[in-house]
């Protein structure tokens, strides 16, 4: 049973675009929400993290919105470049559940056209 | 450099053939995992410890085993049980503050 679905699976935005990826999880006792990037070959790397206290996190050019009472967080990429190109894991997590073991939604694979 | 480091990064593996793939973690995490990723698709858990000397099957186990006799190792047997294991694996570590450090991973071939 997958208990966060993340959309689109694919994207292709211009560059300066602002792509938007949207999850939604089931479980309402998650209470951590991070953003992983991986380039192809390579591990996911931590991107962004958000607990549910707080509404909007920034960190660059990367924003994570979070609807609590919707269930519901999305990543947005400002100003996006070529080098953003790559495929993008939301995931939840709960503290009780120790060592933070993450629940990933299925990836969006962006690509930013120059 | 603390991190995750998986060895070796491509393997191939003939028909009934067991490999084990190598993680080793320096941040003092106590939980590690190994997923298994398929071309175009999400990760897949296979195996997590959360303390030495203990594991717990993940979603899609058969197939594999794991060891976890050093809290900085922990790693991954693909047996000859396991049917289809050409994929790209990913181990990570955690602690309960922080989300999860993966590896680099291990691309597997069967020959």
């Amino acid at each position: 049973q997958q208990q966060v679905k993340q959309s689109p699976q694919s994207l292709i935005v211009q560059k300066g675009g602002i792509p938007i990826i949207n999850c939604a999880y089931e479980n309402t006792a998650f209470d951590y929400f991070p953003w992983y990037q991986q380039f192809p070959g390579k591990g996911p790397a931590l991107l962004i993290a958000i607990r549910p206290d707080v509404s909007e996190k920034k960190e660059g050019r990367f924003t994570i919105s979070f609807n609590k009472s919707a269930k519901q967080f999305s990543l947005h990429i400002m100003d996006s470049q070529p080098g953003d190109s790559a495929t993008y894991f939301c995931a939840a997590s709960m503290a009780e559940n120790a060592g933070n073991m993450l629940t990933f939604g299925g990836g969006t694979r962006l690509m930013v056209k120059p | 450099d603390g991190g995750i480091t998986q060895s070796p990064k491509y393997l191939f593996r003939k028909e009934g053939q067991n490999v084990t793939l190598s993680c080793e973690q320096n941040l003092n995490h106590d939980a590690m995992y190994w997923y298994r990723q398929d071309p175009g698709q999400g990760l897949r858990l296979i195996y997590y410890s959360q303390i030495v000397n203990d594991f717990q099957k993940g979603d899609i186990a058969e197939g594999y085993s794991v060891s976890r006799e050093k809290k900085e190792s922990f790693p991954l047997t693909v047996t000859s049980a396991q049917k289809n294991p050409t994929a790209f694996y990913l181990c990570a570590s955690s602690t309960s503050d922080l989300g999860a450090f993966f590896g680099q991973g291990t691309r597997l071939t069967v020959v």
